[in-house]
């Protein structure tokens, strides 16, 4: 199986500040690695496809970017209600896998 | 407005059985492959099974094989997941998700989730 290993598992950030999330694969994946946000007690919802699509009605300033096995995940200013925990996905090889988390909290 | 709605979920003993649904609608279900993912109590994702369009293809996670069956009507526009030999490991949120399959693929659309708990 493809491990996916995000950093870091946490961070703190104010309203307006530009973060980056980082989600690396134990092989190369291409770019068949996917993002998503989950809010509290919420589903997940996709943000990102094949590592820098937008999913429809995504806001501009999420971005993605990487390929092989490193990938990033961008929110370039910071509303309040990105506060959440954001998930990256293989969709390489079967089992599909996610990676642990990043939970973006208020500073 | 594509809407997945999962129920089903409730306490059960350890060696017991639950039976999920999803009830799809907003969208051809017949046209999507369907899957389950669920997420442990304060964990992350994990993928559970998927199902093709027609059925013919079936995929389980290794930590259920053997105990988890999906299924699918697609004349009800329905998935399920016949659960058995439950263990406290199982227990998780519940989410059917649409999978995007082909060459790009993603979960574009996921239901709110019901929670399986697994306690004596």
């Amino acid at each position: 199986d493809i491990q996916m290993t995000q950093s870091p598992p946490s961070l703190s950030a104010s309203v307006g500040d530009r973060v980056t999330i980082t989600c690396r694969a134990s092989q190369s994946i291409s770019s068949y690695l996917n993002w998503y946000q989950q809010r509290p007690g919420k589903a997940p919802k996709l943000l990102i496809y094949a590592a820098s699509n937008l999913h429809g009605g995504v806001p501009s300033r999420f971005s993605g970017s990487g390929s092989g096995t490193e990938f990033t995940l961008t929110i370039s200013s910071l509303h309040p209600e990105d506060f959440a925990t954001y998930y990256c996905q293989q969709s390489y090889s079967s089992p599909l896998t996610f990676g642990g988390g990043t939970k973006v909290e208020i500073k | 407005e594509v809407q997945l709605v999962e129920s089903g979920g409730g306490l059960v003993k350890p060696g017991g059985s639950l039976r999920l649904s999803c009830a799809a609608s907003g969208f051809t279900f017949s046209n999507y492959r369907m899957n389950w993912v669920r997420q442990a109590p304060g964990k992350g994702l994990e993928w559970v099974s998927s199902i093709s369009s027609t059925s013919s293809y079936i995929s389980n996670a290794d930590s259920v094989k053997g105990r988890f069956t999906i299924s699918r009507d697609n004349a009800k526009s329905s998935l399920y997941l016949q659960m058995n030999s439950l263990r406290a490991e199982d227990t998780a949120v519940y989410y059917c998700a649409r999978l995007i399959s082909g060459s790009l693929t993603y979960f574009d659309y996921w239901g709110q989730g019901t929670l399986v708990s697994v306690s004596s």
